[in-house]
């Protein structure tokens, strides 16, 4: 069954915790995505990776970390310089300029 | 700087009346462009994209360079149609997608 996976869906982290959150896709697509989805702000990009070991910063990648070893796998760390971690993630896989396709989520909640 | 902006952040119908979802874009070249809907605990997914110039669910979008819009419209409301609709622009020759803020479609019966 093709498609991309987030995992865990719900996660709690203490404050000045570092957390990865999960991504994996069995698509074969090049690039892979992390957004942050918050009310009233839409998706914002954290990082991108158009290729295995490369990836960009996109609008509001400080306090985010990410690393891309193989081509299924787009992990995301959340560090403790992250000021406000608390909000939805989503993680998005493609080919070039075609649809994007999306995870389910991960809902990160610092307590 | 690229930039895709939906003005309005709820929209409010009754059911059988005609839908316009705004949506503008700066972008200084010829981007391929997309709407994306996400319903109710499911996934955001692809609803269309300019370059195929196809009606999905009844729902049409024409792109208009001069005014850098993509507006999705759709005739008749269904309930149905209710979600987060997501107006979203991506570059040529890079993989990198600009979303914007989104609107929430309310459908009223």
């Amino acid at each position: 069954d093709g498609g991309i996976t987030q995992s865990p869906k719900y996660l709690f982290r203490k404050e000045g915790q570092n957390v990865t959150l999960s991504c994996e896709q069995n698509l074969n697509h090049d690039a892979m995505y992390w957004y942050r989805q918050d009310p009233g702000q839409g998706l914002r990009l954290i990082y991108y990776s158009q290729i295995v070991n490369d990836f960009q910063k996109g609008d509001i990648a400080e306090g985010y970390s990410v690393s891309r070893e193989k081509k299924e796998s787009f992990p995301l760390t959340v560090t403790s310089a992250q000021k406000n971690p608390t909000a939805f993630y989503l993680c998005a896989s493609s080919r070039e300029n075609t649809e994007a396709f999306f995870g389910q989520g991960t809902r990160l909640t610092v307590v | 700087a690229q930039r895709v902006t939906q003005p309005e952040k709820l929209l409010s119908v009754f059911k059988g009346a005609p839908v316009e979802l705004k949506c503008n874009y700066s972008y200084s070249g010829s981007p391929e462009l997309f709407w994306y809907v996400q319903y109710s605990r499911q996934r955001l997914q692809l609803l269309l994209r300019h370059i195929s110039r196809e009606s999905i669910k009844g729902f049409t979008a024409d792109l208009n360079k001069g005014e850098t819009s993509f507006h999705l419209k759709k005739p008749f409301a269904q309930e149905e149609d209710s979600a987060m609709y997501y107006c979203a622009l991506s570059s040529p020759g890079t993989y990198k997608y600009i979303f914007g803020t989104g609107t929430r479609l309310k459908v009223l019966a």
